[in-house]
């Protein structure tokens, strides 16, 4: 069974850095792109970027580009999303999610509240 | 990389059908036969419905279907039931291998 399980809730100040993870199980970890989505509170879904964690090519949307890092540890089957500064308007749920089937998530993560307050 | 534009909101009553479209560009939808669509409830994760356009996975009702049509895709739901009032998604493939979800669709039973 396919499974992506993400890291838990975490408060943070403005200023701070952050690294959240998602751990996945019940397929080969490098064969399939996995990305992160943003939404924020009452919005809808945005693509962030991609990572291919074989070989960890890595595409961000403009939007992201320079805000996030995306990487991957295939060691431990786990993808990373990870700020260096947050900001308050970074306060959002987040989801992993595998591409596969032609979709860009055919599995998802339950996905992790960040939320970014001082 | 804007994203794909859905009606805000689409209602309906039980047993009818409704469609709720999804509208691209040839850099996305125009372009790939990669579109999705997902359904999610509230404080749900999203959970897919529709791949590669037309395609189901498996356990997902048969009311679900998809279309394309040049630019737009559309998602239709037939014999309409209360468990279908969620939000509901499109997205695509888009130029270098990147992505890009719709602006999102509310879908009401009355």
């Amino acid at each position: 069974e396919v499974q992506l399980v993400q890291s838990g809730a975490e408060v943070k100040k403005p200023g701070e850095s952050l690294k959240i993870s998602c751990q996945a199980s019940g397929y080969s970890f490098t064969t399939y792109w996995i990305g992160w989505v943003r939404q924020m509170p009452g919005k809808g879904l945005e693509w962030m970027g991609i990572i291919y964690p074989d070989d960890s090519d890595t595409r961000y949307s403009p939007s992201f580009q320079g805000q996030v890092t995306i990487s991957a540890d295939k060691s431990i089957r786990t993808a990373y999303l990870q700020w260096s500064s947050l900001k308050a308007s970074d306060t959002a749920m987040y989801y992993c999610a595998r591409r596969g089937r032609g979709a860009i998530g055919d599995y998802w993560g339950q996905g992790t509240l960040v939320t970014v307050s001082s | 990389q804007s994203a794909l534009t859905q009606p805000a909101s689409v209602s309906g009553s039980p047993g009818q059908s409704i469609t709720i479209s999804c509208t691209g560009t040839s850099s996305d939808v125009g372009g790939y036969n990669y579109v999705s669509w997902y359904q999610q409830y509230p404080g749900k994760a999203p959970k897919l419905i529709i791949y590669e356009v037309i395609d189901r996975p498996s356990g997902v009702s048969n009311r679900f279907s998809g279309s394309k049509s040049g630019d737009t895709a559309s998602l239709t739901i037939s014999g309409l039931q209360g468990e279908d009032e969620a939000d509901y998604y499109c997205s695509s493939f888009s130029s270098k291998n990147t992505g890009v979800f719709g602006t999102g669709t509310k879908v009401t039973v009355l």
